[in-house]
């Protein structure tokens, strides 16, 4: 089984709906992120927390939010969807330690039509 | 800002040639690391480097950090076509723990 799992892993919604995404992980990190994935501009953080009571935005937060409700699990939502936030959506954890090393989920692919 | 620039932002090689990637900053980086993610795949951690004039090797693939530490490269001798896929380099952000990717490389290998 993945150390990072994300549901939906694709997911069709229209204007408007409100979407949420999901992230577990079994590493026993404290730290999660999430990304957003578009073609040409790389990966670009959204949100990120380092335990169950930190919650910090980062460079693309504006249309998004999050809730980690435990140490293993972070999700971010979509309050009303739009169609430039189709994309591809990742999680990542990582150790508090030198390396910082992130480990990714395998990606959720949300289309907003 | 605290962006990084990679460029190319794609390369097409013949199986057999060399290929490198570049990593620019203008402001010094504390740390520079580089992912690899497949086609249809997530970023899968390659290395960190940290100090200044770095140079490590992971068997074809060698990464440096520049004296300056404002810059990095990868550069991976004779490519396979394995070695496809979107290279991205990353760097560390102060002590808030946040890693800001710069838009990577994708590499085709024609065999």
């Amino acid at each position: 089984d993945a150390d990072v799992t994300q549901t939906p892993r694709n997911r069709i919604t229209k204007t408007g709906k409100r979407i949420m995404l999901e992230c577990s992980q079994t590493k026993g990190h404290d730290r999660m992120y999430w990304y957003r994935q578009d073609p040409g501009l790389g990966l670009r953080l959204i949100y990120y927390s380092f335990d169950v009571k930190d919650i910090n935005k980062g460079e693309i937060s504006d249309g998004y939010s999050v809730s980690r409700q435990a140490q293993a699990k972070f999700s971010l939502s979509l309050e009303s969807a739009i169609p430039n936030q189709t994309a591809l959506y990742f999680c990542a954890t990582s150790a508090y330690s030198n390396t910082g090393e992130l480990f990714f989920g395998e990606g959720s692919r949300l289309t907003v039509l | 800002g605290q962006q990084v620039m990679q460029i190319p932002q794609y390369q097409h090689v013949q199986e057999g040639e060399d290929f490198t990637t570049y990593c620019n900053s203008s402001t010094t980086l504390s740390n520079i690391q580089w992912y690899k993610q497949r086609p249809g795949g997530h970023p899968v951690f390659l290395i960190q480097l940290v100090k200044s004039g770095e140079v490590k090797k992971q068997k074809r693939l060698t990464f440096q950090f520049g004296e300056a530490k404002k810059n990095s490269s990868l550069h991976i001798t004779a490519t396979q076509t394995t070695d496809v896929g979107t290279y991205f380099c990353a760097r560390g952000s102060g002590n808030t723990g946040k890693l800001i990717f710069g838009q990577g490389t994708t590499l085709q290998v024609k065999p």
